[in-house]
């Protein structure tokens, strides 16, 4: 069964440093993924991805399958970035058919 | 677009009441989940259904049971709501695509047992 580590478990920054969050899992998987978690609210997938990289606005998510490592980047951060990151992978090995597993999440506070 | 809809926000329930909590997707997911978030422990599954009246146990099924009646619809049982049950419980629905699976998550329903 996977196992999904995440650091850091809590991150304060000033408003428009670049962040990096780490992921790092057990078993070789197909695709991984970065969602967020506002105070409250639900969770919004941001990215699957399953080799290289991928952007989306300030959000960039990295991954290298070989050393079963991906990374969440937000550049130019924000205070309304401030939320929980979680990074989820299939519980075991394949595409995550019979679930996800989580890492414990990163509380990420941006400060104006 | 809301795309996997929980039935209730915030649900307060006493000891010993059977809870229902309900999930719809509009996506024609076959695979649809329940997980639970707790402080400390993140999230864990409940059970999964990879399709209509087909469940399987994830790894906190004591307790709890499911029922997939119709394609689009997952519902999580408490037979008898108990206080260590108290918690942020959270549906999704996935597709299979090439590579991975997408998936695609509730708002939540966060459930407190008096």
């Amino acid at each position: 069964k996977n196992e999904v580590e995440q650091s850091p478990q809590n991150l304060t920054a000033q408003e428009g440093e670049f962040i990096t969050i780490n992921c790092s899992y057990s078993v070789g998987i197909s695709a991984l993924h970065w969602l967020q978690q506002h105070p409250g609210g639900g969770i919004v997938s941001l990215f699957m991805l399953s080799s290289g990289k991928k952007k989306h606005g300030r959000l960039i998510a990295t991954i290298n399958i070989q050393e079963k490592h991906s990374s969440l980047h937000i550049t130019a951060s924000h205070p309304r970035d401030s939320a929980v990151y979680i990074c989820a992978a299939p519980m075991y090995s394949g595409g995550g058919a019979d679930g996800l597993t989580f890492g414990k999440g990163t509380h990420l506070i941006i400060q104006p | 677009d809301v795309k996997v809809t929980q039935s209730s926000r915030y649900l307060v329930k006493r000891t010993g009441e059977k809870v229902f909590l309900e999930c719809v997707q509009d996506m024609d997911h076959e695979n649809m989940f329940w997980y639970r978030q707790d402080p400390g422990l993140g999230l864990r599954l409940i059970y999964f259904s990879y399709d209509v009246k087909m469940k399987e146990k994830g790894d906190i099924p004591e307790g709890y049971s499911v029922s997939r009646e119709k394609k689009e619809r997952f519902s999580l049982i408490l037979e008898s709501a108990s206080t260590n049950q108290t918690s942020m419980y959270l549906c999704a629905s996935s597709s299979l695509l090439q590579g991975g699976t997408e998936a695609f998550f509730g708002q939540g329903t966060r459930l407190t047992v008096v």
